[in-house]
């Protein structure tokens, strides 16, 4: 069953503004990652937060993690024309495979 | 180290032919995943191997099929095609770490397929 849902589905900014992604799960996780996706091409990995962290960074990215909410946002700084693709959160649970979200499809317009 | 390889990158197809995709993990990663992408359903998980044993199964017919080898390369079969096949397949390989959890998945570049 669908575990991950982002929101909003799509979000259009200009070129040095931030974009927020939210994700919504519905049970008990091991981690949850965030994940990019370019037109057409496989997802590559931007940031792990494991259930008892509840922020981190990573160069213009921050997430955070409510586990008593089930969700987590994606913060992304002084975006470029570069950081337009998809965006997946992935949830892990124990015994369990990963379950991806529909993805929110940012663009940054310059 | 070199990434997920998956080949081949396009494929096409007709209804009722069967096809093959191959995934060579990263050097190291025991754990291979495959997942269908289309544009309406979003990514769906089709089946994990680790260690040559499926491990995990998502909720797809018996014409997917899979397998993994001693060296960790994957394949996975889909049988009689049907028009509702096309996507992208993409494949994530992954260490395993204590506890079962794998983490970070690395994923290929996919394999496109078009069935016609």
């Amino acid at each position: 069953s669908q575990q991950g849902e982002e929101d909003p589905q799509a979000l259009s900014i200009q070129e040095g503004e931030n974009a927020t992604m939210n994700c919504s799960y519905k049970t008990s996780i091991n981690n949850l990652q965030w994940y990019r996706q370019n037109s057409g091409r496989g997802l590559v990995h931007l940031i792990l937060i494991r259930s008892n962290e509840r922020e981190k960074h990573s160069g213009r990215l921050r997430v955070t993690l409510d586990t008593s909410k089930k969700s987590s946002s994606l913060l992304i700084t002084a975006s470029r024309a570069a950081d337009t693709a998809s965006y997946f959160c992935a949830t892990e649970s124990y015994g369990q495979n990963f379950v991806f979200g529909p993805g929110t499809r940012l663009s940054v317009l310059p | 180290k070199a990434g997920v390889t998956q080949t081949p990158r396009y494929l096409i197809k007709t209804r009722g032919q069967q096809v093959t995709l191959s995934c060579s993990p990263i050097s190291g990663h025991r754990s291979v995943s495959w997942y269908q992408q289309t544009p309406g359903q979003g990514l769906q998980f089709l089946f994990e191997y680790f260690s040559e044993t499926q491990r995990n199964k998502g909720n797809f017919p018996g014409r997917f099929s899979g397998r993994q080898f001693s060296n960790s390369r994957s394949e996975m079969n889909v049988s009689t095609l049907e028009l509702g096949d096309s996507a992208l397949y993409l494949c994530a390989s992954s260490l395993v770490r204590t506890g079962g959890f794998q983490e970070t998945q690395y994923f290929g570049p996919g394999t496109r397929l078009l069935v016609l």
